[in-house]
């Protein structure tokens, strides 16, 4: 599967403060990154899919405002969360789609996700 | 009704039983399913892909997919006190993106 990274792991920031997460695949050039998040006992909640070279896709209700995706190169995608709040808080995790072995068959790999803290 | 519905749990199993994890999914156009097992305060692990009706074993992991009744599930046998952990069902959806159900969690008692 795909190897993926994101830094920082864990960030505590003060109300108000913009906070950028990185997202890198290391061992594939990938297109099309996904960024979730996760607030506790809950499911993974897609935000939005981050484009190689053009605009992401938010899902309905994440504000694009808010939530700032930069997908610059094939392996590297950001997110910054901008005047962040205690409400933002929770689990960032991003992933990438890689083959599985079949045409059109792709599956999802997951970073190790950052943490974010606003007091 | 949601889209990807799994049991909450937890469940809880002996050490060397069989764990069985259950998933319906509401989208009949669905072609890929995955298990993803994750452990407390860490992200998801991918451990099973299906796309096909029938069984597919990987180890002592065997994922069931029933298009027809649109119910998918996975079987852990003989397992370990390190089989502990939430498990995600996710379903693509006609639009491409994974669903993810609530999540299973599962205790294996030594």
């Amino acid at each position: 599967g795909a190897v993926v990274s994101q830094h920082p792991s864990w960030v505590i920031c003060k109300s108000g403060t913009s906070v950028k997460i990185e997202c890198r695949s290391l061992d594939f050039q990938a297109t099309t990154m996904f960024w979730y998040r996760q607030f506790p006992k809950q499911s993974l909640m897609l935000m939005a899919t981050s484009n190689e070279g053009s605009k992401a896709t938010y899902e309905q209700g994440v504000e694009k405002d808010k939530f700032l995706i930069n997908h610059a190169s094939l392996t590297l995608s950001t997110l910054t969360v901008t005047s962040a709040h205690p409400e933002d808080s929770s689990f960032y995790i991003c992933s990438v789609e890689g083959l599985a072995g079949g045409p059109s068959l792709t599956e999802q790999f997951f970073g190790p996700g950052t943490r974010l803290t606003v007091l | 009704q949601k889209e990807v519905e799994q049991n909450s749990g937890p469940l809880s199993v002996p050490e060397g039983a069989i764990a069985s994890l259950n998933c319906t999914y509401s989208d009949r156009v669905s072609q890929s399913f995955f298990w993803y097992r994750q452990y407390s305060g860490k992200s998801p692990e991918l451990i099973m892909s299906i796309y096909s009706n029938g069984d597919k074993e990987d180890g002592r992991f065997t994922a069931q997919l029933n298009k027809a009744s649109q119910y998918v599930s996975l079987l852990i046998r003989d397992s370990q006190p390190s089989d502990s952990a939430t498990y995600l069902c996710a379903v693509r959806g006609g639009g491409g993106k994974l669903i993810f159900g609530q999540g299973t969690e599962l205790s294996v008692k030594p």
